[in-house]
């Protein structure tokens, strides 16, 4: 079935060690996002590639970055996380079709920063 | 930005008893997207509605906008314990079809 995969499922890091989320889709959809949801609150999007075009979101941090090296694969790099950091990360995916952009979602990588 | 205002912020019901979600913007919505989430996991795309007074169903679930398009209410019919989880309501706004904002979501407990 085609899908969004992300690994792992569930990341356990250290205060100030890189870490990096893993998305992968095979839906062959050509934008991808990823959304930081911390405890009990809205999924907040980070960034999106709509598919080489990297759109950061103003209040993004500098402390994430994001890489895409083709269509299926998106990365997420966080240089030095910290405690606030700790959140689940979502990747989703959409292709932009007539006046529906669907977005379809991973099951997400939940960061643990110790 | 927009803002989303769902409401009641959680609701528990007992099972085969109708409810509604809703979900106010403070903007007019140009696309209103429902979303469902198992706690802990990804989101599920449930239905979405661009043109006031649109309405869409899909099993038990209905989706409304209504006629001014700031407020939209996603009504579960006869629900069961499957329909549990936390409902989002996110919205697109005019001229970026990218930026999906979300509201703080509904969380649904239907007890057997």
């Amino acid at each position: 079935d085609a899908m969004v995969i992300q690994n792992p499922r569930y990341q356990v890091t250290q205060f100030g060690k890189p870490v990096t989320l893993s998305c992968s889709q095979t839906l062959n959809h050509n934008v991808m996002y990823w959304y930081q949801q911390k405890s009990s609150q809205a999924p907040k999007l980070l960034f999106h590639y709509y598919d080489k075009d990297f759109n950061n979101e103003a209040d993004t941090p500098d402390n994430f970055q994001s890489r895409r090296p083709n269509t299926s694969f998106c990365f997420l790099d966080i240089r030095s996380p910290g405690l606030g950091d700790a959140a689940m990360y979502l990747c989703a995916t959409s292709k932009e079709q007539g006046l529906s952009y669907e977005q379809y979602f991973g099951p997400g990588t939940r960061l643990t920063v110790t | 930005s927009q803002e989303l205002e769902q409401s009641p912020q959680s609701l528990i019901v007992q099972e085969g008893k109708n409810l509604t979600i809703n979900c106010t913007s403070s903007k007019t919505l140009y696309g209103l997207y429902w979303y469902k989430q198992k706690y802990g996991e990804g989101l599920i795309f449930l239905m979405m509605l661009q043109k006031g007074g649109e309405e869409k169903s899909h099993e038990k679930i209905t989706a409304k906008l209504d006629e001014k398009k700031q407020q939209s209410s996603l009504h579960i019919t006869a629900s069961q314990p499957s329909h549990a989880g936390i409902y989002l309501c996110g919205a697109t706004p005019r001229g970026s079809n990218y930026k999906l904002t979300f509201g703080k979501g509904t969380l649904l407990t239907v007890n057997p």
